[in-house]
């Protein structure tokens, strides 16, 4: 299996524009998970989903951020307005049973200027 | 509020050395810890997973250890290498916590010629 994939890996954008994130999970893994890594604040988990539907989401910052799945094998997360304070790395994660391993995919790392 | 603290930040040590990461987490109901590495630029390799019914998981050199009652896990890694080089995270999930990880903020480890 490839593992996790995301797109983009690096993303530069101006303040106000919207951002789309993607990520394919590993095939067959049931449960998705969008994160945030920054210096000061390490790693934050923002939603995670199981079957598709959206599990907990209270660590989405704002209202500005969204995240679907519409299906097993694709997930986005969009922030819009994108603000300088959302510079980070976002990583998406899965997991094929509960509480079970976790693996990472490589990141985007987002940076609004 | 469950808080992963690991000790120390970062390490420096001579090629062939054998040495211990500290993870220490303050809520002992968990259902298990994970141990990541993250080298830079990347994302987070998964390298071994404790239930928290296990005193302890190996693979190859790697070596980690559960003492859930004294909310502490080590990581001990056999003849370090140059590329082992690398940040070390570990993570828990908290029992009625749903299937979030908590992170820790990670011990940087240089492993020199």
């Amino acid at each position: 299996d490839a593992g996790v994939i995301q797109s983009p890996r690096h993303e530069v954008t101006e303040m106000g524009q919207e951002v789309t994130l993607r990520c394919k999970p590993i095939s067959g893994h049931d449960y998705l998970f969008w994160y945030r890594q920054t210096m000061m604040r390490g790693l934050e988990l923002l939603i995670y989903f199981n079957n598709n539907v959206p599990i907990d989401d209270s660590g989405m910052p704002e209202d500005r951020f969204s995240a679907k799945m519409p299906n097993a094998s694709f997930s986005t997360l969009k922030i819009q307005p994108s603000e300088p304070r959302d510079s980070a790395v976002y990583f998406c994660a899965s997991s094929g049973e509960w509480v079970g391993e976790l693996f990472f995919g490589e990141g985007s790392r987002l940076t609004v200027l | 509020k469950q808080e992963v603290t690991q000790i120390p930040a970062a390490l420096s040590v001579p090629e062939g050395e054998n040495l211990v990461l500290n993870c220490s987490f303050t809520d002992s109901a968990i259902y298990n810890l994970q141990w990541f590495r993250q080298d830079p630029g990347k994302g987070l390799t998964s390298l071994l997973l404790i239930q928290s019914s296990q005193r302890e998981q190996t693979s190859g050199r790697l070596n980690a250890s559960l003492d859930k009652s004294s909310g502490r896990s080590t990581l001990y890694i056999a003849a370090s290498q140059p590329g082992d080089s690398a940040t070390y995270l570990c993570a828990v999930r908290l029992t009625g916590g749903g299937n979030k990880l908590t992170f820790g903020t990670g011990t940087q480890l240089k492993v020199e010629l």
